[in-house]
């Protein structure tokens, strides 16, 4: 949806830290989701943020919420070559999830 | 436990065809979803239901419809296929708003 934006690609190498940036307009959505999707694949929820929190970590995963800014990011430790997935981020509202249009990430060895 | 499941995988329609996509979850959710994906646009909400007997529109429902037949089922309509409804469709179901499940999804081409 236009109202969450993301960057549409990002190459890192095997091992390196990645991290996926999500700007979001509505500054009433309650939690903040990050999905992942494989090819051919569905969606997988990989993580979710509450709105009152500013960081979650979760083994290589950690979302840091900048609610001012309305900045959501994604960073994946230790970036393997099973993390090559298209990701999104999503805001909720009212049950309805609203989401960007996913960023490809590639990781090259 | 299957989660949530589509029917069918693939379709492929001529212009002015109708079909009914299929979607079930067996966990017992209130709430389902159809979504629509197309390249560089994300998902975009078509329908959803927050509970049995109850369906609402979301951000692009024109030329669709959907009936919740039950609390298991979810069921997407197109009457008079396009081919600007070439997109992949999926089915989403969730008991409260922090999550929802999604459905492997259905390739659905309108020539």
């Amino acid at each position: 949806g236009e109202d969450v934006e993301q960057s549409l690609f990002l190459s890192v190498r095997e091992g390196d830290s990645s991290v996926i940036n999500c700007t979001y307009t509505d500054s009433s959505s309650t939690y903040l989701y990050w999905y992942k999707q494989e090819p051919g694949a569905g969606l997988q929820l990989l993580t979710y943020i509450f709105s009152n929190m500013d960081m979650k970590q979760d083994q290589r995963l950690t979302v840091l919420l900048n609610k001012k800014d309305k900045h959501l990011s994604l960073r994946i430790a230790d970036t393997q070559t099973g993390d090559s997935a298209i990701y999104f981020c999503a805001d909720e509202r009212d049950y309805k999830l609203s989401f960007g249009a996913g960023t490809t990430v590639t990781v090259r060895a | 436990n299957a989660g949530v499941t589509q029917t069918p995988k693939f379709q492929v329609l001529k212009t002015g065809q109708s079909m009914t996509l299929q979607c079930a979850q067996d966990m017992n959710h209130n709430s389902m979803y159809w979504y629509r994906q197309d390249p560089g646009m994300g998902l975009r909400l078509i329908y959803y239901s927050a509970s049995e007997g109850t369906t609402d529109k979301g951000e692009v429902p024109n030329g669709y419809n959907v009936s919740r037949l039950n609390k298991r089922e979810f069921s997407l309509r197109l009457e008079s296929a396009a081919p600007s409804q070439t997109s992949v469709y999926f089915c989403a179901s969730s008991e409260s708003e922090v999550l929802q499940f999604f459905g492997p999804g259905t390739r659905l081409t309108v020539l």
